[in-house]
């Protein structure tokens, strides 16, 4: 079935960096965009970064430029977001999106990423 | 970037109710590129509305969704109790995608 699965989440100190990785499987992965989605705890959901089907179009929100990266290799059908610099403010459930219709139609279950010392 | 506002920001309603929720941009967004999600607790957001008024795949009619320029309108017809949950709006004319703040939908 359509799946994303995203993984390398964990507890990392300010300043440090992380790779997190989505996996999909069901679809033609190289056929869609794809974004990244955070969510603070308690808090509403953030758009961070969006890639197009063959990574011709990268475009991060303005809270994370400079210190994310969103990239793709359609050979392995898999999703990243290279996170450095981390701030305690980047603490939230990081999810990968399918884009469809102008819209996510296929979203992750997350990863959790917490910034702290 | 476009702002999205969504009112009210919780809704106490019975089942079996009409609920409508609000979602307000910062400038007129083409109703091509309005999206509505609903998120249960420690779940991921299900895609429920695409293009302002098409139902994504297995939605159920009791949902609708209406509006242009920039006021939209989510209507659940009837709620169920599986209904009960926070809503939020999308809008993605051009980057950055952006979100309302969601409206929660809470058993009065």
């Amino acid at each position: 079935q359509v799946q994303l699965v995203e993984s390398g989440g964990g507890v990392v100190q300010p300043g440090r960096s992380l790779r997190l990785s989505c996996a999909a499987s069901g679809f033609t992965f190289s056929g869609y965009a794809m974004h990244w989605v955070r969510q603070a705890p308690g808090k509403g959901l953030e758009w961070v970064a969006i890639i197009s089907y063959d990574g011709t179009y990268i475009y991060h929100a303005d809270s994370v430029k400079g210190r994310f990266t969103i990239s793709r290799d359609n050979s392995k059908n898999t999703l990243y977001l290279q996170m450095s610099s981390l701030r305690t403010e980047d603490t939230a459930v990081y999810s990968c999106a399918r884009e469809q219709w102008r819209a996510l139609d296929i979203w992750g279950q997350g990863t959790m990423v917490t910034v702290s010392s | 970037e476009i702002v999205l506002t969504q009112s009210p920001g919780t809704l106490s309603l019975s089942p079996g109710e009409r609920a409508t929720l609000s979602c307000r941009a910062s400038q007129s967004v083409s109703s091509t590129y309005l999206a509505w999600y609903q998120q249960k607790p420690g779940q991921a957001p299900r895609l429920l509305i695409y293009g302002a008024s098409s139902r994504a795949t297995g939605i159920p009619d009791r949902f609708s969704g209406s509006g242009s320029g920039t006021d939209f309108t989510l209507t659940i017809s009837r709620l169920e109790p599986k209904d009960f949950a926070v809503y939020y709006c999308q809008q993605y004319v051009s980057s950055p995608l952006t979100f309302g703040g969601g409206t929660k939908v809470e058993i009065k």
